[in-house]
């Protein structure tokens, strides 16, 4: 079945930008069916959405961004390598979160939408 | 945004009990495009309930979703002790995606 991995540093300064890459196996991230999509957990809170991003075919890939991290935020796709990744720059205290990498199937039932595929979730702590 | 709120925060209930849930959001979401997830501690979400009331793969019946506009609840019988959890609604009726912030159920 579809696995996702994320990885990246667990410790980022203040001002600095927070990478952090996805793995895919088991599937392809080519595939029109699917939202590539990152999803943070701030400790002790709920679930934010940060951002997804979708292939088109043919280097056409189709971004979205959380707008209240829009001009921080760059999300990416290697179809080559399987992978996605999640850039945010300008990082402060509040962006320590756990992050998770995840799959949205919009094609339940011909037009819903869930994310039925997650990573196990990176912590990623803002300090210096 | 859609706003969603969760209620109650905390529930404590009994094996065998019945726990109700609630999602509210702030306006309607659009074709109740609606997902419930289960959190057990130190994992990742599962998804439970889409589309307001479809069960993903695998889910026990136990597990039912209902609602539809703005009021939305998720409804777990005959409570087992390994259903401890927090519990997620999301919407995805419009962009940005968004969360509620959970209801803890504590199974004693």
């Amino acid at each position: 079945q579809v696995q996702l991995q994320e990885s990246g540093p667990g410790l980022v300064k203040p001002s600095e930008t927070l990478s952090l890459t996805c793995t895919v196996s088991g599937g392809s991230v080519s595939s029109v069916s699917y939202y590539w999509s990152w999803i943070r957990q701030p400790p002790g809170k709920g679930l934010e959405w940060v951002g997804h991003i979708y292939y088109r075919g043919t280097t056409n890939y189709d971004p979205y961004y959380n707008p209240s991290l829009k001009s921080r935020l760059v999300v990416t796709l290697d179809t080559s390598k399987n992978q996605f990744s999640l850039n945010l720059r300008s990082v402060t205290a509040a962006d320590t979160a756990l992050y998770f990498c995840a799959r949205v199937n919009f094609n339940l039932r011909g037009y819903y939408y869930a994310v039925d595929v997650w990573g196990q979730g990176t912590t990623v702590t803002v300090s210096s | 945004e859609i706003v969603l709120t969760q209620s109650p925060g905390t529930l404590v209930l009994s094996p065998g009990e019945r726990a109700t849930l609630s999602c509210r959001a702030s306006q309607s979401v659009s074709n109740n495009n609606l997902a419930w997830y289960q959190q057990r501690p130190g994992q990742a979400p599962r998804l439970l309930i889409y589309a307001a009331s479809s069960r993903a793969t695998g889910i026990p019946d136990r597990f039912s979703g209902s609602g539809s506009g703005t009021d939305f609840t998720l409804t777990i019988s005959r409570l087992e002790p390994e259903d401890s959890a927090v519990y997620h609604c999301q919407q995805f009726g419009s962009l940005p995606y968004t969360f509620g912030l959970g209801t803890k159920l504590e199974i004693k």
